[in-house]
């Protein structure tokens, strides 16, 4: 199975601040990736998936980039309800289809 | 509005049964693909089954490969994972996903959840 790594696995930002969450990939993906954002007692919510192609929905504050084994996810100007924990996911091989153990973005 | 409402979670002991449920509606059922997610307290996710929009074709996670059985009823619009021979590390909210192949013509995104629900495996 691929294995995917985040980090950081959790810091502390500020409102308004630009941040950056970085997810490797144990092999090459392409850009068979998805990244989530889920808030505490709420369902994960799709927010990017082909590395770059934001839901539908989605703020543009929120982009995506990378190809092959490492991507990013970049919030451009934090917003209170982007505090959440964040998963990059894998789908170009499966089963199974692999999560990264989540980036937990918490206000400074 | 895609709606997907789980149901059938609750407190069952170690080597109990459990069925778990996910009513579907907002979209065409028979056209998606399906998975079940789990989340075990304070960790991460981890995908557990798929199944295709017709039932042919299923997956497991080693980890419940074995135990857990995923189906589909379209006439019903409904999803299951029977779930057998619990163990404690089975203890979880389960979550079940819609996967956007129809939309995106690739496997594995999961573009909508449902609530989830919990399943407590302890004597």
């Amino acid at each position: 199975a691929i294995r995917m790594t985040q980090s950081p696995s959790s810091f502390s930002a500020s409102t308004g601040d630009r941040v950056t969450i970085t997810c490797r990939a144990s092999q090459g993906i392409s850009s068979y990736l998805a990244w989530y954002q889920q808030k505490p007692g709420k369902a994960p919510k799709l927010l990017i998936y082909a590395a770059s192609t934001l839901q539908s929905g989605v703020p543009s504050r929120f982009s995506g980039s990378g190809s092959g084994t490492d991507f990013t996810l970049t919030i451009s100007c934090l917003q209170s309800e982007d505090f959440a924990t964040y998963y990059c996911q894998q789908y170009y091989s499966y089963p199974p289809w692999t999560f990264g153990q989540g980036t937990k973005v918490e206000i400074k | 509005e895609v709606q997907l409402v789980e149901s059938g979670g609750g407190l069952v002991q170690p080597g109990g049964s459990l069925r778990l449920s996910c009513a579907a509606s907002g979209f065409t059922f028979s056209s998606y693909e399906m998975n079940w997610v789990r989340q075990a307290p304070g960790k991460g996710l981890e995908w557990v089954s798929y199944i295709s929009s017709s039932g042919s074709t299923i997956y497991y996670a080693d980890s419940v490969k074995g135990r857990f059985t995923i189906s589909r009823d379209n006439a019903k619009n409904s999803l299951y994972l029977q779930m057998n021979s619990l163990r404690a590390e089975d203890t979880a909210v389960y979550y079940c996903a819609r996967d956007s192949f129809s939309i995106t013509m690739v496997r594995g995104i999961l573009d909508y959840w449902g609530q989830g629900t919990l399943v407590t495996v302890s004597s």
